[in-house]
This record gives C-alpha cells, sequence and structure tokens, in this order.
C-alpha cells in the first residue's frame, strides 16, 4: 500500500533556530500533500495545502513566512519552521494524497509525525 | 460552535466488550466519514470510510452514519488490549479533500 516516510521522528532546537521536517511518497506520486498540526488530545488542524511545483496554499491564521513549505518534486514536501519559539513546540504530520481506489474516501496516507520541541 | 464534535474520553472498557465511539457535526454538506487510529506518537492510519449515509462493516469494526441526525459512530466488537489508542473522526465535502477531524477518543482496553 501507499506508504508516506516522514522524518524526524523527533527533534528538539533552540529558540531563534530553523527546523525542517521531510515528508517523502515511497511507492506512488504525490501531486498534493498536506501539512497538519496536533497539540496533545486535540484535533489535526491544517496548515497548508502543497501542489507539486506550486506554491503552497496556507490556512487562515497561518503565517506563511514562519511555516516555509517546498514541494519541488512528486515525492517530496519539506516544512521549515523558522526562527522557532516555544509555542511552535507541537506534533507536526504531513500526508499525502494519494490515487487508491477509494477515492476520496481513502484518499490520504499519513506519515509518522514529527514532535518539535523548542527550548 | 465547532464542526464536528468528538468526545476526547478517556474510555476505559474491559477486554472483550463493545466499543462505541461517536461523533456530530453540523455541516450538512459532509458526504465522506472516516474513521483514523492513532497510536501515540504517531500518524493515524485509516480504518474504515463512508461515503454518504448507511453502515459498513470490516471484521470487528462496523461504522455507521446518520445523516439526519448529523452523527455518525464506529463500533467495534470483541476489543482487545491493542485496540487502545485515540480514534479519529474525519469528515469532508465531496470534492474538496479537505478533511474536518474530530479531538479524538482515547479508548482503553483492559486485559
Amino acid at each position: 500500500g501507499a506508504v508516506v516516510s516522514q522524518h524526524p521522528s523527533w527533534v528538539i532546537c533552540k529558540s531563534g533556530t530553523s527546523v525542517k521536517i521531510e515528508c517523502r511518497s515511497l511507492d506512488f506520486q504525490a501531486t498534493t500533500m498536506f501539512w497538519y498540526r496536533q497539540f496533545p488530545k486535540q484535533s489535526l488542524m491544517l496548515m497548508a495545502t502543497s501542489n507539486e511545483g506550486s506554491k503552497a496554499t496556507y490556512e487562515q491564521g497561518v503565517e506563511k513566512d514562519k511555516f516555509l513549505i517546498n514541494h519541488a518534486s512528486l515525492t517530496l514536501s519539506t516544512l521549515t519552521v523558522t526562527s522557532a519559539h516555544p509555542e511552535d513546540s507541537s506534533f507536526y504530520i504531513c500526508s499525502a494524497r494519494n490515487s487508491g481506489p477509494g477515492g476520496e474516501g481513502s484518499g490520504y496516507t499519513f506519515g509518522s509525525g514529527t514532535r518539535l520541541t523548542v527550548v | 460552535q465547532k464542526e464536528v464534535e468528538q468526545d476526547p474520553g478517556p474510555l476505559s472498557v474491559p477486554e472483550g466488550a463493545i466499543v462505541s465511539l461517536n461523533c456530530t457535526y453540523s455541516n450538512s454538506a459532509f458526504q465522506y466519514f472516516m474513521w483514523y487510529r492513532q497510536y501515540s506518537r504517531k500518524g493515524p492510519e485509516l480504518l474504515m470510510y463512508t461515503y454518504s449515509s448507511g453502515n459498513k462493516e470490516d471484521g470487528r469494526f462496523t461504522a455507521q452514519v446518520d445523516k439526519s441526525s448529523k452523527y455518525i459512530s464506529l463500533f467495534i466488537r470483541d476489543s482487545q488490549p491493542s485496540d487502545s489508542a485515540t480514534y479519529l473522526c474525519a469528515m469532508s465535502v465531496s470534492g474538496t479533500y479537505k478533511y474536518i477531524f474530530g479531538t479524538g477518543t482515547r479508548l482503553k482496553v483492559l486485559a
């Protein structure tokens, strides 16, 4: 089945530094990838949608200059948290839209998530 | 009011029990209804999805959608300790591919 590899699984960084998170579709081409943020005991909140070769679309309230998304190829999307602050500490999850037979109902494969801690 | 409401739990049940997990929603345009399972510090994995109303069964899992009540359910029969996880419902308007997630219900199945 479709697999999405997300790295790193956890990262600790100092305030003011930048962190890059990678999301790769291993056995399929993902023209669209999504980035979510999840706080403890809260829902997944969609941050942005990235399409290969074009600019990402950010959800309302998400700072695009802080959360840089690049989708340079059909199998790789990256999220860079720039000038990280402790309030950016969260669980970040990517998902890729696949072309499975279920269509929209089963059309997403999620990565395993990245736990970011900013100290 | 949130578009999707889900009781966060935790819900503790003995092994072998039937588990009922539920979500309510306010957007009558939702057509796809998904249930995901998420283990601690992992990404969600799709359990089942339903298009429009009705029931769907897969092994020990049954998903139900009642669009008139804007209410969906996931039933787990013969629950096992390995079912202990957070269960998230998600919904989308057909054609948007934009999922709205519930907060998730944390389930603990006690051996």
